[in-house]
């Protein structure tokens, strides 16, 4: 499968506990980006890496969130001392180039308790 | 502000049946207009992207229209299949070169035998 993958692709945890998720782009493609998506919406943009440059942050992206690409390929999304209000889906996309179409993974879903 | 709206928040339709989704856009400048289609746990999959000189594009039974003078967008679907049910949603671009797009909270379209 040559898609975006996450992993993983649930994930539980209790309030105050760190989570990372992992994002594998489709190879080739320079453009990394994260959202979060919340029961009944759209997708809300975090953040895009172009290779291993941070190169926008939402708003959204408190200080407790942390995200890399270290080697400009796969992407980590860290979340420190989970809330509730972090419950949601956190996807990833990736594009070749900008202005490009961005091609979406599965998806991890988060349920913090 | 920057907003994407898209009606109706849900549909049910009979298999067989053709229907249009809405979207209108307050994004400013505009750059690009997208429709992708998300199935329940999945990522967003991309339809088809509309630039501010054109106003029709197809994808087989999918055919997106823009009017970039009224800011508004459709997506009629023909001879709608039961693997059509899914959650259909309108991204805008907001201008060249930037970065962030504004999802809308989507259309969920379920279609019954």
């Amino acid at each position: 499968d040559t898609g975006v993958s996450q992993d993983p692709r649930h994930k539980i945890t209790k309030r105050g506990q760190n989570v990372t998720f992992r994002c594998d782009p489709i190879s080739e493609h320079n453009r990394l980006y994260w959202y979060r998506q919340t029961l009944g919406q759209g997708p809300e943009f975090l953040t895009y890496f172009q290779n291993e440059a941070q190169l926008e942050k939402s708003r959204l992206l408190s200080d407790r969130f942390s995200a890399e690409r270290p080697k400009g390929s796969f992407s980590t999304l860290e979340i420190q001392r989970t809330e509730q209000g972090d419950s949601a889906m956190y996807l990833c996309a990736s594009s070749p180039q900008v202005l490009e179409t961005q091609y979406f993974g599965p998806g991890t879903r988060l349920l913090v308790l | 502000k920057n907003q994407v709206e898209q009606s109706p928040q849900s549909l049910i339709i009979l298999e067989g049946k053709n229907c249009t989704l809405q979207c209108n856009y307050t994004v400013s400048p505009f750059s690009n207009l997208r429709w992708y289609k998300q199935d329940t746990g999945r990522g967003p999959v991309s339809l088809t992207i509309m630039t501010f000189s054109e106003n029709t594009k197809s994808n087989g039974r999918y055919t997106a229209t823009l009017d970039a003078d009224t800011k508004q967008s459709s997506l009629h679907i023909t001879a709608s299949q039961l693997s059509d049910s899914a959650s259909y949603i309108c991204v805008v671009r907001r201008d060249f070169g930037n970065e962030k797009l504004t999802f809308g909270t989507g259309t969920r379209l379920t279609i019954i035998p």
